[in-house]
């Protein structure tokens, strides 16, 4: 099985940088990606990383150790419409397929 | 928008009930997914097909049953509906099983 840790809730005040982390334990490891999912709404992709290091997108950028289990998902310049749900989601394969599993995410709140 | 169709996106439907839910992938895709979001609760996989075939099984209850038709859309049908199936559920698509997947907005099911 698969184990996806992230912290349940953050705040962070707009125009700062926040960091979400996600520990992960699982076998067969593909890759990983982080979603950004606001209420209601269809998550929506942000980032992959499948070898170790850092990987820039704009404001957002994600980094992974593999040998730690270990990912982040940085954001800068925090604006309000970044309130929203961060989920943290592993590939593996195994017993014949690719599956992606997600964490149950983090809720980021931004404040003025 | 991200190119993946769901259908309906609201139902209302009393307990015991049965109902089908409706998915057309991006073009190009093979591979269809079924997940459940519950209030307050993370993304559950239920079940994945490719090109026809179930590829892999989630938690998905014996009530409930999913195909994927010629044309690679798709159809997860909910029997004998309870309260606690009232959730959001999501369908996504990817080129293959090792890539990132896209979701459709949903469909919410409320079980009254």
């Amino acid at each position: 099985g698969q184990n996806i840790d992230q912290p349940t809730e953050m705040t962070a005040t707009e125009g700062a940088i926040v960091q979400i982390n996600c520990t992960y334990q699982t076998s067969g490891f593909n890759g990983l990606f982080w979603y950004q999912q606001h209420a209601g709404e269809a998550p929506t992709f942000l980032s992959y990383n499948v070898l170790d290091g850092l990987e820039e997108k704009g404001r957002f950028s994600s980094f992974l150790s593999r040998s730690k289990g270990y990912s982040y998902l940085l954001l800068k310049e925090l604006q309000m419409k970044d309130s929203a749900s961060y989920l943290c989601a592993v590939s593996a394969y195994g017993a014949g397929s690719y599956q992606l599993t997600f964490g149950k995410g983090t809720k980021l709140s931004v404040i003025p | 928008d991200s190119g993946v169709t769901q259908t309906p996106k609201h139902l209302i439907t009393a307990t015991g009930q049965r109902v089908t839910l409706r998915c057309s992938p991006r073009s190009g895709d093979l591979s269809v997914y079924w997940y459940q979001q519950s209030l307050d609760q993370g993304l559950q996989f239920l079940i994945q097909y490719y090109n026809g075939e179930e590829r892999a099984k989630g938690n998905i209850l014996e009530r409930f049953s999913a195909q994927q038709f010629p044309d690679l859309h798709s159809e997860l049908n909910l029997s004998s509906l309870e309260l606690g199936d009232s959730a959001l559920y999501f369908c996504a698509s990817s080129v293959g099983g090792d890539t990132g997947i896209y979701f459709g907005e949903g469909s919410w099911l409320t079980v009254v």
